[in-house]
């Protein structure tokens, strides 16, 4: 099974300024790793697969990067709506797929 | 448009079986490429998957929770059904249904999710 490892597990940063997330994977996931964005009492939505494209509906200023084992979710600059717990997902070897523990993002 | 739905008890007692179904609109599950899993979350934690159901009926399951869990569909009501047997404590999560649309690969889509609780 592979382990996705996300960092840092908390993050505060103030509206306006840029975040990066990151997330590990135990072993290689090629491009095959999306990020997704929850809410509190809301279920989680797409917000980038394939490593770096945006899923429908997604604001530019939301862009992902990396392969192999190292990913990033850049977030170039912080909306009031745009705090939220963020988690990684590979799908390159399944089953099973996994996530990461998630990362939230809070404000500074 | 595209909607998921997730249905069944709040409260489930150990060793019970859980039943949850996901009906679904918008999309068809016949439809060569289209897949439905299921996902919980317990309260404060991480995501888990534990299922997939595919157009073509192909089905697979989590690794540590393979031989509790079944997966079918009704193509023709447009739903999923997901029984997860001997219940306990540690299960009590939302559980959330999403589709895999064809050709893809990412969950695009989830239900608002279903909250269970597992207690005597």
């Amino acid at each position: 099974e592979i382990v996705m490892t996300q960092s840092p597990a908390t993050l505060s940063v103030s509206p306006g300024e840029r975040a990066t997330l990151s997330c590990r994977a135990s072993q290689s996931v090629s491009s095959h790793l999306a990020w997704y964005q929850q809410k509190p009492g809301q279920a989680p939505s797409l917000l980038i697969y394939d490593a770096s494209t945006r899923a429908t509906g997604i604001p530019a200023r939301f862009s992902g990067n990396g392969s192999g084992t190292e990913f990033t979710l850049t977030i170039s600059s912080l909306q009031s709506e745009d705090f939220a717990v963020y988690y990684c997902q590979q799908y390159n070897n399944w089953p099973p797929y996994t996530f990461g523990q998630g990362t939230k993002l809070g404000i500074k | 448009q595209v909607t998921l739905k997730e249905s069944g008890p709040a409260l489930v007692k150990p060793t019970q079986t859980l039943t949850l179904t996901c009906t679904f609109s918008g999309f068809s599950l016949s439809t060569s490429g289209m897949r439905v899993s299921w996902i919980r979350q317990p309260p404060g934690k991480a995501l888990e998957w534990l299922a997939r159901i595919d157009w073509d009926d192909d089905k697979f399951y989590s690794t540590s929770l393979r031989t509790r869990l079944a997966i079918s569909k009704d193509t023709s009501k447009n739903q999923v059904v997901l029984t997860m047997t001997n219940m306990d404590p540690v299960d009590t999560a939302t559980y959330y249904c999403a589709r895999i649309p064809s050709g893809g690969h990412a969950f695009d889509l989830w239900g608002q999710g279903t909250m269970v609780t597992v207690s005597s």
